[in-house]
């Protein structure tokens, strides 16, 4: 079975850039699977960043940028912010009906 | 605009079953796709399942399939989650979600999610 896969932390400077994955075990991930990511503060619901590898959702600011980088889908976070520091979630669609989400990654800004 | 209210959750005992409801408004909820999207206590999130706006395409995790079955009703703009033989596994923020564009050409994601409800499985 396919596993998504995501670094689990990361942590950036204020004002700094880092750059998050979103890969497979198995295979690659490509713009055929419509990779869409999710922004997630302890306590609230997910907000939606990206969807179709690189399309912000409505009042995302653009220092939130989605791509595929080599055989991963990447969100890169320009310009970090204190509250920016939340869990991120990848998926990408494998086909089948099915949705599987990465285990996330968690951005730490200090 | 938009809004997703969950209702339904709760504390229950493994083995028996309980019904999520979801209740949309402030879109055309007979044009979309809906899902359902777990996490579990300090754990990441979970996709559940996913019905078409019409209920012919219905789909279910692995982890829950043969005890979850998603079902909506257009004419109250409602989608459900019937949760039978209920696990200590299953305890979780259950969310529902709209899923945005169109599923079948463009795959699945997540345009809109309501705030979550707490399932809590336990003897």
């Amino acid at each position: 079975q396919t596993v998504v896969t995501q670094e689990p932390s990361f942590s950036v400077s204020p004002g700094g850039t880092v750059t998050l994955t979103c890969g497979l075990t198995s295979g690659s991930v490509s713009r055929n699977y419509y990779p869409s990511w999710y922004q997630q503060t302890p306590g609230q619901a997910p907000r939606t960043l990206i969807y179709r590898t690189n399309t912000r959702a409505s009042g995302v600011p653009d220092r939130f940028s989605g791509s595929i980088l080599g055989n991963k889908a990447a969100l890169t976070i320009m310009g970090a912010q204190a509250d920016d520091e939340s869990d991120y979630y990848c998926v990408p669609y494998m086909g089948g009906g099915i949705s599987v989400f990465g285990g996330g990654s968690k951005v730490t800004v200090l | 605009q938009v809004q997703l209210v969950e209702s339904g959750g709760g504390v229950v005992q493994p083995g028996t079953s309980l019904r999520l409801s979801c209740a949309a408004s402030g879109f055309t909820f007979s044009s979309y796709f809906m899902h359902w999207v777990r996490q579990a206590p300090h754990k990441g999130l979970e996709w559940v399942a996913v019905i078409s706006y019409d209920e012919t395409k219905k789909f279910h995790a692995d982890s829950v399939k043969g005890r979850f079955t998603i079902s909506r009703d257009n004419s109250k703009n409602t989608v459900y989650l019937q949760m039978n033989s209920l696990r200590a596994e299953d305890t979780a923020v259950y969310y529902c979600a709209r899923n945005g564009g169109d599923w079948s050409a463009e795959g699945p994601f997540f345009d809109y999610w309501g705030q979550g409800i707490l399932v809590t499985v336990s003897s």
